[in-house]
């Protein structure tokens, strides 16, 4: 079994400041782990994502995360937040070789202030 | 990176008609491709798993009869909305999965008008 916990459903932030996204995840397996964003009316696009090797996960867009065995988070973040972040995000975690065992947070709206 | 096109981005349609979305994998073969229908501001929600050659596997408590899918080739799956009625209006996604990691690909969507 497995589930995830996306902590904020909004957040909010000003132009050029840190962002933090805080996702918790359960599973009976080592999992994989993975931030999407959304744009309105748009489908998902991957920012990154965590497969059991780096802790530390560089993804698109200046974004990280990283995987907390201890604390079962895979919390994502960046250090200046630009206007075109505003969007949805959506953290999901999955069984290893099966995509279809994804299991959908229910997602954080990130704004973006001037 | 892989990926999956997802047409028509807008339909809109008269209630009582049928609706058809293609969701096709342009630069790799998927034996398994997944529709999902998203509310505004919620998650997406896993309607079916649609299988190349054999029938989809539908969620609990969606209508197979209402919402047909078909994996006919190993790049294009379509989902039909059959005698649609204002409430099946919604967003649409179609993803597809490659390798061994779980990731997954998604089209853009499909945004549904039925009125």
């Amino acid at each position: 079994a497995q589930s995830v916990t996306q902590l904020d459903s909004h957040v909010s932030v000003s132009e050029g400041t840190p962002v933090l996204l805080r996702c918790n995840y359960s599973s009976s397996y080592s999992p994989s782990l993975f931030w999407y964003v959304q744009h309105p009316n748009k489908g998902l696009q991957l920012l990154l994502k965590y497969t059991s090797a780096a802790t530390l996960v560089k993804g698109i867009n200046g974004f990280e995360a990283e995987f907390k065995k201890s604390e079962t988070s895979f919390h994502l973040t960046k250090p200046s937040a630009h206007m075109s972040d505003a969007a949805e995000y959506f953290c999901v975690v999955s069984q290893n070789t099966n995509a279809g065992k994804s299991t959908f947070g229910d997602g954080t709206t990130l704004t973006v202030k001037p | 990176g892989a990926v999956v096109s997802q047409h028509p981005s807008w339909v809109i349609c008269k209630s009582g008609t049928s609706v058809k979305i293609e969701c096709r994998s342009l630069d790799f073969q998927a034996t398994t491709m997944f529709w999902y229908r998203q509310f505004p501001k919620q998650s997406l929600m896993l309607m079916a798993t649609s299988n190349e050659g054999s029938k989809a596997t539908y969620e609990q408590g969606v209508e197979k009869d209402k919402f047909l899918i078909n994996h006919a080739s190993l790049t294009l799956s379509t989902l039909t909305v059959t005698s649609a009625h204002p409430e099946d209006s919604s967003f649409y996604i179609c993803s597809a999965g490659r390798g061994d990691t779980g990731e997954l690909f998604f089209g853009e969507g499909s945004r549904l008008t039925v009125l």
